[in-house]
């Protein structure tokens, strides 16, 4: 089975701070996401990975990077924290980009920042 | 440019069959995902199309049609458990692109 894993299930932060959010698969996968998630808008691409430091803008990528040095390991970082990105954050993988290839999620990271 | 809709709340009751749209409009469509997504928990996939048609899998099935922008899911004999968020994606490239999902509450 894959496995997406994400480092925290809940984080608690102070504004301006710099926050990491780590997420790592275990399938070999090409591709990751990152989304955040919130009540009325849905899951909303953030950026997303498609090789070792390769890079996408998903939807709404302001205030956020993204970093993947490895394979396996895809990092999202909020440079300077607000009250606004408090949001569940949910990565994904998929294999490749193939037609029907299904991504997988992990299990989230609800951020709180204050 | 992207925008897909479907609805925000249904709700049906055990036994009984509902179904779920999705309308899209995304450049570079290359498919059409549907991910069931409990309270507090992660989408795990239900099912994929990319040609028109019905694609099948037990109670669940789902619908495409590529000329209307238009999919389906179908969810028959209801379960208290199929209480749920459906999310339609439709894949762009690499991405998946979803919507804001459709809550479905089943009483019994």
């Amino acid at each position: 089975d894959v496995k997406v894993t994400q480092s925290s299930r809940y984080l608690v932060k102070r504004t301006g701070e710099k926050v990491f959010l780590e997420c790592v698969q275990d399938m070999d996968h090409e591709n990751m996401f990152w989304y955040r998630q919130d009540p009325g808008l849905g899951l909303r691409l953030i950026y997303f990975s498609y090789d070792v430091k390769m890079k996408e803008k998903g939807d709404i990528p302001e205030g956020y990077s993204v970093s993947r040095e490895k394979k396996e390991r895809f990092s999202l970082i909020l440079e300077s924290a607000s009250t606004n990105q408090t949001s569940m954050y949910l990565c994904a993988s998929r294999r490749d980009r193939g037609p029907g290839t299904e991504a997988f999620f992990g299990q989230g990271t609800r951020l709180t920042v204050v | 440019g992207q925008n897909i809709d479907q609805p925000t709340e249904m709700t049906a009751t055990e036994g009984a069959i509902v179904q779920i749209n999705c309308t899209y409009q995304t450049s570079g469509f290359n498919g059409l995902f549907w991910y069931q997504q409990h309270a507090g928990e992660a989408p795990t996939f239900l099912s994929y199309n990319v040609l028109d048609g019905l694609e099948e899998k037990g109670r669940f099935s789902s619908f495409l049609s590529r000329s209307k922008g238009y999919s389906y899911l179908l969810l028959k004999e209801l379960q208290m458990k199929d209480s749920a968020s459906y999310l339609c994606a439709a894949q762009k490239g690499t991405a998946l692109i979803f919507g804001k999902g459709t809550t479905l509450s089943v009483s019994s």
